[in-house]
């Protein structure tokens, strides 16, 4: 069974600062994997989308990787500002041959910026 | 202007009452999908569908039962056999396998 994990659960930085969110999955047999972000009270946000077969993808301040040998991904986000300050989620979605459409769900690191 | 729908966007059940959540969407993706989720938690898939009068469950089915007999809809009925109902509900749509985007949500208290 797909287990997504994200650490810290919770981080605390000062604006300005450059910063990096993780993202470890169990099995490496993934379609993609997509970050989220979310508010509090809110539905999510798509991000960013890394199909498998990609390394990283970029967003303005956003550079998320992903290392399906190593079952890793990372949220990169530069410059931080006081408006980033949200939950941010990861989900991999299940491999198109097995479990088709299924998708897995971290459970979230809550970033705080602090002005 | 595209994108996902939900109504109620605050729901009260009683005891041993069915409720129906609502998703629509606009963006003619063929994908839906409905998840849970707890205080402090992440997102899990109650049902998903990928066309027209097909849907599968996902990891936490049971007290849940869906439709899909449009593809721009994708009902959701909380039934009484569900016993801890209160969460905040999510509805998703995608192209198959593609991002997923999402609606605003319902938040489904039990009085």
């Amino acid at each position: 069974k797909q287990e997504v994990t994200q650490i810290p659960a919770a981080l605390s930085v000062p604006e300005g600062e450059n910063l990096v969110l993780n993202c470890s999955f169990t099995d490496s047999a993934i379609y993609n994997l997509q970050w989220f972000r979310q508010d509090p009270g809110k539905g999510l946000t798509s991000l960013l989308l890394i199909q498998s077969s990609q390394r990283e993808q970029t967003s303005g301040r956003l550079n998320a990787s992903l290392d399906k040998s190593s079952g890793r991904s990372t949220l990169y986000i530069a410059a931080s500002q006081p408006g980033d300050s949200a939950t941010y989620l990861c989900a991999v979605f299940h491999h198109l041959n097995t479990n088709a459409g299924k998708s897995t769900f971290g459970d979230g690191t809550t970033l705080t910026v602090k002005p | 202007d595209g994108g996902i729908t939900q109504s109620p966007k605050y729901l009260f059940r009683k005891e041993g009452q069915n409720v129906t959540l609502s998703c629509e969407q606009n963006l003619n993706h063929d994908a839906m999908y409905w998840y849970r989720q707890d205080p402090g938690q992440g997102l899990r898939l109650i049902y998903y569908s990928q066309i027209v009068n097909d849907f599968q469950k996902g990891d936490i089915a049971e007290g849940y039962s869906v439709s899909r007999e449009k593809k721009e809809s994708f009902p959701l009925t909380v039934t009484s056999a569900q016993k801890n109902p209160t969460a905040f509900y999510l509805c998703a749509s995608s192209i198959l396998s593609g991002a997923q985007y999402f609606g605003p949500g319902t938040r489904l208290l039990v009085l």
